[in-house]
């Protein structure tokens, strides 16, 4: 199936651990994307790559690392857990971020739970 | 920056119509999105507006007002699987057209 998709699904882990998500999309698309849901549904950006490199990469804590070694794969690192990084993580994906229309496909998002 | 402004909630009745609306601040306006999230799902794509006017696909319509910052999803003969949260995406000019995502509204359909 052309999709994206992303591991584990769910992850519950102790604070202070360091945890990877992983993220894959065979849609051919030049970008994607690290998107974090709070528990009060608000979807925010946290990076964006392009063909393998940061083209963005907001107001996040240095904790958090990702990395694309191909323009199909971008894996997420967090290190040093917090209980405030409980949320679900969504990778994305988008043709072109250099298009007007810049449709995000997502994967199935990863449910994160720091105890 | 970028403000979005959508109700949380609302509520409906099957075979109803519902209009979702969306407000918006931003300088440098590309265009406008709608995507549909079930719980516990990942959003997915419904609509696209970039010029003034109503986009119609099937049950679902979205209008976009450019001058007033305004838009809105418009659901007919709603379904029980409407229940979801629609989430209204703005994206600008400047380099990136990476979508800034409202807080979602979170529709109810009921029998």
């Amino acid at each position: 199936d052309t999709a994206v998709s992303q591991t584990p699904k769910y992850l519950v882990t102790q604070m202070g651990n360091d945890k990877s998500i992983k993220c894959e999309q065979n849609l051919g698309h030049d970008t994607m994307y690290w998107y974090k849901q709070d528990s009060k549904k608000f979807l925010k950006i946290m990076f964006s790559y392009n063909n393998k490199e940061l083209i963005i990469n907001e107001t996040v804590p240095n904790r958090f690392s990702p990395k694309s070694p191909d323009k199909a794969h971008l894996n997420l690192h967090i290190n040093s857990l917090e209980l405030g990084d409980s949320a679900v993580y969504f990778c994305a994906s988008s043709p072109s971020r250099a298009s007007r229309r810049n449709e995000q496909f997502f994967g199935p998002g990863t449910r994160l739970t720091v105890l | 920056g970028q403000n979005i402004d959508q109700p949380t909630e609302m509520t409906a009745t099957e075979g109803a119509i519902v209009q979702i609306n969306c407000t918006y601040q931003t300088s440098g306006f590309n265009g406008l999105f709608w995507y549909q999230q079930h719980a516990g799902e990942a959003p997915t794509f419904l609509s696209y507006n970039v010029l003034d006017g109503l986009e119609e696909k099937g049950r679902f319509s979205s209008f976009l007002s450019r001058s007033k910052g305004y838009s809105y999803l418009l659901l007919k003969e709603l379904q029980m699987k409407d229940s979801a949260s629609y989430l209204c995406a703005v994206t600008a000019s400047g380099g990136s057209y990476i979508p800034t995502f409202g807080r979602g509204t979170s529709l109810i359909v009921h029998p």
